[in-house]
């Protein structure tokens, strides 16, 4: 049972255009929601969340949307950069304590 | 301010063996988690200790156990170890306690294991 879904696995998006990176969940227990990003070799990085009252975050480049009714949440990059190129992670918590569910990832190309 | 910090970062074993992880969080931070990274899977919650107490706990099979010591280290085992359990294991570390939390988690770099 996947509570949180990354449907596209692989998104490749030139340099200075908008990466959109989606992920849909099923649990409406969720409270707040997470993007993590992941370079090889190195632990998943904490990007930006948003919390379920909300609609919108934004912190620099970044931006997450949320759509309570619709059970999804994307990821915006605006410009993206070629440092940009990783493994995209969306997370979720919410009523079990201090714990994650993930979606299986979208490995993002920025090409210069 | 050190990382989470995971030993060892690379291991081999065979089929039946066990293995330990450990998991040295950032100083001060008392709730350790461990995941499991497959590919094609994501990150996959195994547990979370507080304070030496395991708080929560995903669903893995008991061959998968773990603690947490009086000064937040954290080690994890997996006993008669398959050829599945070939994955990434990710320790990560957070300050807030439950209630608190907004979902933020430090991870280390993981320990990647390969069963054969």
């Amino acid at each position: 049972d996947q509570q949180v879904k990354q449907n596209s696995p692989s998104l490749s998006v030139q340099e200075g255009r908008i990466s959109i990176l989606n992920c849909d969940y099923t649990n409406s227990m969720f409270d707040y929601f997470l993007w993590y990003k992941k370079y090889p070799a190195e632990g998943p990085t904490f990007l930006i969340s948003i919390s379920s009252i909300k609609d919108k975050n934004e912190d620099g480049r970044f931006t997450v949307f949320l759509n309570k009714s619709a059970k999804h949440l994307s990821l915006h990059i605006v410009p993206s950069q070629p440092g940009d190129s990783a493994v995209y992670f969306c997370a979720a918590t919410g009523g079990e304590g201090n714990k994650l569910v993930f979606g299986a990832g979208t490995i993002l190309r920025v090409k210069s | 301010k050190a990382g989470v910090t995971q030993t060892p970062r690379y291991l081999i074993k065979t089929r039946g063996q066990q293995v330990t992880l450990s998991c040295s969080p950032i100083s001060g931070h008392r709730s350790v988690s461990w995941y499991q990274q497959t590919p094609g899977q994501g990150l996959q919650f195994l547990f979370e200790y507080f304070s030496e107490t395991q708080r929560n706990k995903g669903n893995f099979p008991g061959r998968f156990s773990g603690r947490q010591f009086s000064n937040s280290r954290s080690e994890m085992n997996v006993s008669t170890l398959e050829l599945g359990d070939s994955a990434l294991y990710l320790c990560a570390s957070s300050l807030a306690l439950a209630g608190e939390w907004t979902g933020e988690l430090f991870f280390g770099e993981g320990s990647r294991l390969t069963v054969l």
